[in-house]
């Protein structure tokens, strides 16, 4: 997909509420998806995946629902902590060579 | 285990000059990846190793840029005439599956600033 420069969609929460990120992907034969969380000055951190074949995936505190329908990705997180702020960027991948990110949602927890 | 080491951490060069970024996968990862993230933005697919071969190097933005991984493991990313655009982070990452169907893990990164 394109990038779409410097302003990073942003969302703010309350600590302890739900967190619903929001990815619309560009490749309808894409299979593989991934979301990643990333804090300022580190490299891109694996959170949750999930293959074209489930629609729905749950790991400690994330889920990440698949709308291939739509080409749409989300990733909720439950009781939104501080640590949890960062950039989240969902990748897909349809040749496993290569993952095509998209523009990054930057998240903000408030205590 | 250890993660994906990337070094130097910071690479401050002029234009023109000649630099080496070097990649530490994980050990035993068979496949090897280069992106480039520039400020604002999601990484960027440059170039992407299966074992010892370069399986596609379609991101590879010129002929200034080339990497190597002569023994399937660590890697090197050459990048020559260095320009003030090629200033971003470079990342690596690394996977177990050679065919790619997991997920990358990502090295902190080498952040080059070109003057």
């Amino acid at each position: 997909g394109e990038s779409v420069g410097l302003h990073l969609p942003t969302l703010s929460v309350q600590e302890g509420d739900n967190s619903i990120i929001n990815c619309a992907y560009s490749n309808s034969a894409s299979d593989y998806f991934i979301w990643y969380k990333q804090e300022s000055g580190k490299g891109p951190q694996f959170i949750i995946d999930i293959r074209s074949n489930m629609d729905k995936r749950q790991g400690q505190r994330v889920t990440v629902l698949l709308n291939k329908t739509v080409k749409h990705l989300s990733l909720q997180i439950a009781a939104t902590q501080p640590g949890d702020s960062a950039v989240y960027f969902c990748a897909e991948t349809y040749t496993g060579n290569q993952f095509y990110f998209g523009t990054g949602t930057s998240l903000t927890v408030i205590p | 285990g250890a993660g994906v080491s990337q070094t130097p951490s910071n690479k401050v060069t002029e234009k023109g000059k000649y630099v080496e970024l070097r990649c530490d996968p994980i050990s035993g990862h068979t496949a090897l990846y280069w992106y480039r993230q520039s400020l604002g933005q999601g990484p960027e697919f440059l170039i992407y190793f299966q074992g010892t071969g370069a399986a596609d190097d379609s991101g590879l933005p010129n002929d200034r840029f080339f990497a190597v991984r002569p023994e399937g493991s660590v890697s090197t990313l050459k990048i020559q005439r260095t320009e003030r655009g090629d200033s971003a982070v470079y990342l690596c990452a690394s996977s177990p599956v050679a065919q790619g169907v997991s997920s990358p893990f990502f090295g902190p990164g080498t952040r080059l600033t070109v003057l």
